[in-house]
C-alpha cells in the first residue's frame, strides 16, 4: 500500500517552454502532497506544500508563478515548471501524506527528472 | 528551527560487517524522527520512523534506529551490510507543531563492498 507514482518519469524540453508533472497516490486519498526538487548530490529542498482544493503554501524563495501547483483531487497533484530555462534542470519529486491519522511519514514517487536544453 | 545534520557525507562497509549511518538533530519539543534510502535515480523509500516509545525502533530490510535523546542523535544500523544496501540514507525530522514539512539532513551515501 502507500504508493505514489509520478509521470513522467524524466522529460526533456526546450528552453521557454513548459513542462507539466503529475504526483498520483494510487491506493489512497491524499489530502496534502509535496513537491520537492533535488539538485546532484544534495538533499531534498522542499518547494511547496499542495492542499487538495485550495492554494498550495510555497517555500522561501520558490516562484510561484513559475511553478505552478495544482491539487484538482484527492489522488492527483500537478506541477507545472513554466517558461522553463536550463536552471530549471533537476531531479523533481512528489510524496504524499497517507492522511492526518498516520504516523506523519511521506510516502515518495519515483521522481522526475527534468532536462531543459 | 529545527535542523539535521548528517556528517558523513559516505560510509564504506564490507560485507556482511555491521553499519552505522549518523544522524543527530535538533528540534523543539520532542521529535518525530524518520530515515529514507534513495536509489538511483528514484524516488525515497520510507525504512523506519521514532515518534514515541522504544528508543530502539526496527523498519524495514533489516535496519534498525536507535533514539538517543540526550545525545540527540538516531543513528540508523544494520547488524550485516548487504551489497544491495549501497544507496543514499537521509534522516529527517518534522516537529509536532508542525504537521506537514520534514526537513531533511544532507544525505550519507553508503557503499557496501563485496
Amino acid at each position: 500500500g502507500a504508493v505514489v507514482s509520478q509521470h513522467p518519469s524524466r522529460v526533456i524540453c526546450k528552453s521557454g517552454t513548459s513542462v507539466k508533472i503529475e504526483c498520483r497516490s494510487l491506493d489512497f486519498q491524499a489530502t496534502t502532497m509535496f513537491w520537492y526538487r533535488q539538485f546532484p548530490k544534495k538533499s531534498l529542498m522542499l518547494m511547496a506544500t499542495s492542499n487538495e482544493g485550495s492554494k498550495a503554501t510555497y517555500e522561501q524563495g520558490v516562484e510561484k508563478d513559475k511553478f505552478l501547483i495544482n491539487h484538482a483531487s484527492l489522488t492527483l497533484s500537478t506541477l507545472t515548471v513554466t517558461s522553463a530555462h536550463p536552471e530549471d534542470s533537476s531531479f523533481y519529486i512528489c510524496s504524499a501524506r497517507l492522511g492526518a491519522q498516520s504516523s506523519y511519514e511521506q510516502y515518495f514517487g519515483p521522481g522526475t527528472r527534468l532536462t531543459v536544453t | 528551527a529545527q535542523s539535521v545534520a548528517q556528517p558523513e557525507d559516505q560510509v564504506n562497509v564490507a560485507e556482511g560487517n555491521p553499519l552505522t549511518v549518523k544522524c543527530t538533530y535538533s528540534v523543539s519539543g520532542n521529535p518525530y524522527l524518520f530515515w529514507y534510502v534513495q536509489y538511483p535515480n528514484r524516488g525515497l523509500q520510507f525504512l523506519l520512523k521514532y515518534i514515541t516509545g522504544d528508543n530502539l525502533v526496527k523498519g524495514s530490510y533489516g535496519f534498525e534506529a536507535e533514539f538517543n535523546k540526550s545525545q540527540t542523535s538516531f543513528h540508523l544500523k544494520k547488524p550485516s551490510a548487504l551489497v544491495s544496501d549501497s544507496a543514499l540514507y537521509f534522516c529527517a525530522v518534522r516537529a509536532p507543531y508542525n504537521t506537514d514539512k520534514l526537513i531533511f539532513g544532507t544525505g550519507t551515501r553508503l557503499q557496501v563492498f563485496p
